[in-house]
């Protein structure tokens, strides 16, 4: 089935500890992107890539990093710079004209 | 910059009427979506709305006024499934990603 996959869906970091959440679609989407979300909250934007191997800061880019080797997959690493991490983290691809879809989450916790 | 409102909260009875409203101001208009998001799970596409008027999807509907910067999505014969947030979302200046509002949190009671 064609989709987008986040994963793990739970995840645990030590404070001052890196840590780099996945994100995979076949869909063939040009387009990917990643949100975060806090309770009461809406989504707000991280970063975003329209092509492979370019990318573009949102709104909230500090203390996250990104790369886009690959057209299937965008990962987002949460570096120790990033204050507040604990957080709902949203992956979402879409095609040219269509809506974001979006994969079921990473809920990130700090230990 | 880009604003959008949402009400935070709303509460409605299984077979009724409700109308979850959305203002934004925007430097330029690109399109307005709704999305669906249940408790712990992935946003979901409800609708598009670009030029004035209502769109009908079922028993959804969104309306868009882009004179007056507003826009209403429209749930009928409401069901306890419908419990969930209502996330307003406009595109950006650039056209290159959305902006999200708070999200209203629907509860729909027997």
């Amino acid at each position: 089935d064609g989709g987008i996959t986040q994963s793990p869906k739970y995840l645990f970091r030590k404070e001052g500890q890196n840590v780099t959440l996945s994100c995979e679609q076949n869909l063939n989407h040009d387009a990917m992107y990643w949100y975060r979300q806090d309770p009461g909250q809406g989504l707000r934007l991280i970063y975003y890539s329209h092509i492979v191997n370019d990318f573009q800061k949102g709104d909230i880019a500090e203390g996250y990093s990104v790369s886009r080797e690959k057209k299937e997959s965008f990962p987002l690493t949460v570096t120790s710079a990033q204050k507040n991490p604990t957080a709902f983290y949203l992956c979402a691809s879409r095609d040219k004209g269509q809506p974001q879809h979006f994969g079921d989450g990473t809920r990130l916790s700090i230990l | 910059g880009q604003n959008i409102d949402q009400p935070t909260e709303m509460t409605a009875t299984e077979g009724a009427i409700v109308q979850i409203n959305c203002t934004y101001q925007t430097s330029g208009f690109n399109g307005l979506f709704w999305y669906q998001q249940h408790a712990g799970e992935a946003p979901t596409f409800l609708s598009y709305n670009v030029l004035d008027g209502l769109e009908e999807k079922g028993r959804f509907s969104s309306f868009l006024s882009r004179s007056k910067g507003y826009s209403y999505l429209l749930l009928k014969e409401l069901q306890m499934k419908d419990s969930a947030s209502y996330l307003c979302a406009v595109v950006n200046q650039a056209g290159t990603a959305l902006i999200f509002g708070k999200g209203t949190t629907l509860s729909v009671s027997s």
